[in-house]
């Protein structure tokens, strides 16, 4: 089955630890999304991708960081630096360019202790 | 700032009954309208989609409604029915911006009552 898969489901963390959140896609999409997602305010761009070993930065990058190293994986990690992480993350693929539909992974709920 | 503004935040139709759903921009150079369903605990997935040089596209029970001119568009949802309830999400995109990066509303949550 193709299909973006992201893992853990959950994540708790603690105040002051970095955390990476897994996202693998096997659509051979080139383009890669993060997205964060609170309650009655939609979902907003953390950073994307199009290409290995390029990313660029989303409207609500700071305090997280991405990296691309091979095309069906693009990692997000949850610094210390992000104020209030607590939150739903998705991660999305699709083909660059055009009408191209964005796929979406089940998502990662984050949970700050 | 959002650049797609979705109302209402939250609506609640009777089985049978048809919901609406509104979204309103102002980037004249969005040329890609998606609606996105999201049920609770689950990732978005495409419902229906437009693009601007048609004015309606129905899609079974959903149907969108697109006005270039009031840079408005919506989702009607007739007959609405009880595993209709989610969270909607109207989007756009500009297809010439290589990113492909799309603005989403803050959704709509929809109860539809036995």
């Amino acid at each position: 089955d193709g299909g973006i898969t992201q893992s853990p489901k959950y994540l708790f963390r603690k105040e002051g630890q970095n955390v990476t959140l897994s996202c693998e896609q096997n659509l051979n999409h080139d383009a890669m999304y993060w997205y964060r997602q609170d309650p009655g305010q939609g979902l907003r761009l953390i950073y994307y991708s199009q290409i290995v070993n390029d990313f660029q930065k989303g409207d609500i990058a700071e305090g997280y960081s991405v990296s691309r190293e091979k095309k069906e994986s693009f990692p997000l990690t949850v610094t210390s630096a992000q104020k209030n992480p607590t939150a739903f993350y998705l991660c999305a693929s699709s083909m660059v360019g055009g009408y191209n539909e964005q796929f979406f992974g089940p998502g990662t709920r984050l949970t700050v202790l | 700032q959002q650049q797609v503004k979705q109302s209402p935040q939250s609506l609640i139709v009777q089985k049978g009954g048809i919901s609406i759903i509104n979204c309103a921009y102002e980037n004249t150079a969005f040329d890609y309208f998606p609606w996105y369903q999201q049920f609770p605990g689950k990732g978005p997935a495409l419902l229906i989609a437009i693009r601007p040089d048609v004015s309606e596209k129905k899609e079974g029970r959903f149907t969108i409604s697109f006005n270039k001119s009031a840079k408005q568009f919506s989702l009607h949802i007739m007959d609405s029915q009880p595993g209709d309830s989610a969270t909607y999400f109207c989007a756009a995109s500009t297809t010439t911006d290589s990113w492909g990066k799309f603005q989403f509303g803050a959704g709509t949550q929809v109860v539809v009552t036995p």
